[in-house]
């Protein structure tokens, strides 16, 4: 069975604040596939990132970063110098490779609050 | 940029009506997906269409909910009758066969069983 467990619930910064949204995964596939949403209150989920489980380089883009450990099983998301257009829910997904069911796996998701 | 449509964006309905979703994915994606998304939660999945075919519908109640996509192109998620624990957000998503693939959303209906 897969697991994803995003255990901050809400979390509220002051803009320009770094912060660090975390993420650890369960599967017993060795081939499988993390993602970070952002889901703003428009409801719509916009597509961050995409990380198969081969590839353990951490990925920059922007103000974005990305942290992937399978040691810990962990693949954290990191926004620098935050801004109030940030202010979203964020999930971490994680699909695995058994048979030919693709399906996503979501955590229950990270409010993320960005204060003026 | 390709878009998966979804209509309506917002419906209200009262228990015991029925109601239904349409999702027209991005052209040529074999695979279509319904989430549910209940509030402050993540997405789940409902069903899993490769072409017109279910591939999983294991977490679909299918006492009261029905999915198909008839011409393995368009779909519609349908809920007769529509209970008040129904109230969610109703995503559909595509992606081209094959795991590497991401996905694409639509932006979701929000049903309200009142």
């Amino acid at each position: 069975a897969q697991k994803v467990t995003q255990a901050q619930t809400e979390i509220s910064v002051v803009e320009k604040e770094d912060v660090t949204l975390d993420c650890v995964y369960e599967t017993r596939d060795t081939t499988y596939y993390l993602f970070w949403y952002k889901q703003p209150p428009s409801g719509e989920l916009v597509f961050l990132i995409r990380r198969n489980s081969f590839d353990e380089q951490n990925e920059i883009s922007g103000r974005y970063s990305w942290n992937f450990q399978k040691s810990t099983s962990s693949f954290n998301f990191t926004i620098t110098a935050s801004q109030v257009v940030d202010s979203a829910v964020y999930f971490c997904a994680l699909r695995g490779s058994g048979g030919s069911n693709y399906k996503l796996t979501f955590g229950k998701g990270t409010l993320l609050t960005v204060n003026p | 940029e390709a878009e998966v449509a979804q209509s309506p964006r917002y419906k209200i309905t009262e228990k015991s009506q029925a109601v239904a979703f349409w999702c027209d994915p991005i052209s040529g994606h074999a695979t279509l997906y319904w989430y549910r998304q209940i509030l402050g939660q993540g997405p789940e999945l409902l069903v899993q269409f490769q072409d017109e075919s279910v591939v999983d519908d294991s977490q679909l109640p299918k006492d009261r909910f029905s999915a198909e996509r008839l011409k393995g192109v368009d779909s519609t998620l349908k809920i007769q009758p529509a209970e008040l624990g129904d109230s969610a957000m109703y995503l559909c998503a595509s992606s081209p066969v094959g795991r590497t693939y991401g996905y694409t959303f639509g932006s979701g209906t929000r049903l309200t069983v009142v």
